[in-house]
């Protein structure tokens, strides 16, 4: 079953604009992941934010939780070609399992 | 660091043939996970260790996959009698915690399996 969810398969947008990916789960959290993955290489984490929190920064990165309606965002600003790649939401289940979400693929255009 | 290591990056096996994928975690983590990615059913849960025990293979499909990390250094995963549906990126995944849903998790580039 799909614990978590990006809620768009894919988003374009040119260089320097900004964008926000969205994402929906399904069950309480003790924290969601944000991660990346760019062709060729494995998902790196970008930003872990924890059920009590309500932002968190990493840079040009900035995730909010809303564990109200258990939805998550990933936005970035000021955005760069090599910003693409496929972006995941991912929540935790038991036994430390990671759910990914399906991906939303990114495409920063020049 | 030269983070998590998985060898080989792409391997071509015969349907029926074994194939065996190497992973080296970072030095120090506890916590050791494989994954499964194909386009139809994206990230898979395989299986994870802690502390080179194994915690949890309920994503392991049972009759031909296996997995083993006989020290903290490397753990490997096993596929026997290959099948076309077995092709896919096997990644592993290191912590230096055992709770991933708290902790960095650090993912290896991947080995690309093709079964033909």
């Amino acid at each position: 079953s799909q614990l978590a969810e990006e809620n768009s398969w894919a988003l374009s947008v040119h260089e320097g604009e900004s964008v926000t990916v969205n994402c929906s789960y399904k069950t309480s959290i003790t924290a969601l992941q944000w991660y990346r993955q760019k062709s060729g290489k494995g998902p790196a984490q970008l930003i872990l934010i924890r059920s009590n929190e309500r932002e968190k920064r990493n840079g040009r990165l900035r995730a909010t939780l809303d564990t109200s309606s258990q939805s998550s965002s990933l936005s970035i600003t000021a955005t760069r070609c090599e910003d693409t790649a496929v972006y995941f939401c991912a929540t935790g289940g038991s036994n430390n399992r990671i759910f990914f979400g399906d991906g939303t693929q990114l495409v920063v255009k020049p | 660091n030269a983070g998590v290591i998985q060898t080989p990056r792409h391997k071509v096996t015969g349907k029926g043939q074994e194939a065996t994928l190497w992973c080296e975690p970072i030095s120090g983590h506890s916590a050791v996970f494989w994954y499964r990615q194909t386009i139809v059913q994206g990230l898979e849960f395989l299986t994870y260790f802690r502390n080179q025990a194994p915690i949890d293979d309920s994503g392991m499909p049972k009759e031909r996959f296996s997995a083993q990390m006989p020290n903290q250094s490397h753990s490997t995963l096993k596929i026997q009698s290959t099948q076309p549906q077995d092709s896919a990126v096997y990644l592993c995944a290191s912590s230096l915690g055992p709770g991933t849903t708290n902790t960095e998790v650090f993912f290896g580039k991947g080995t690309r399996l093709t079964v033909v």
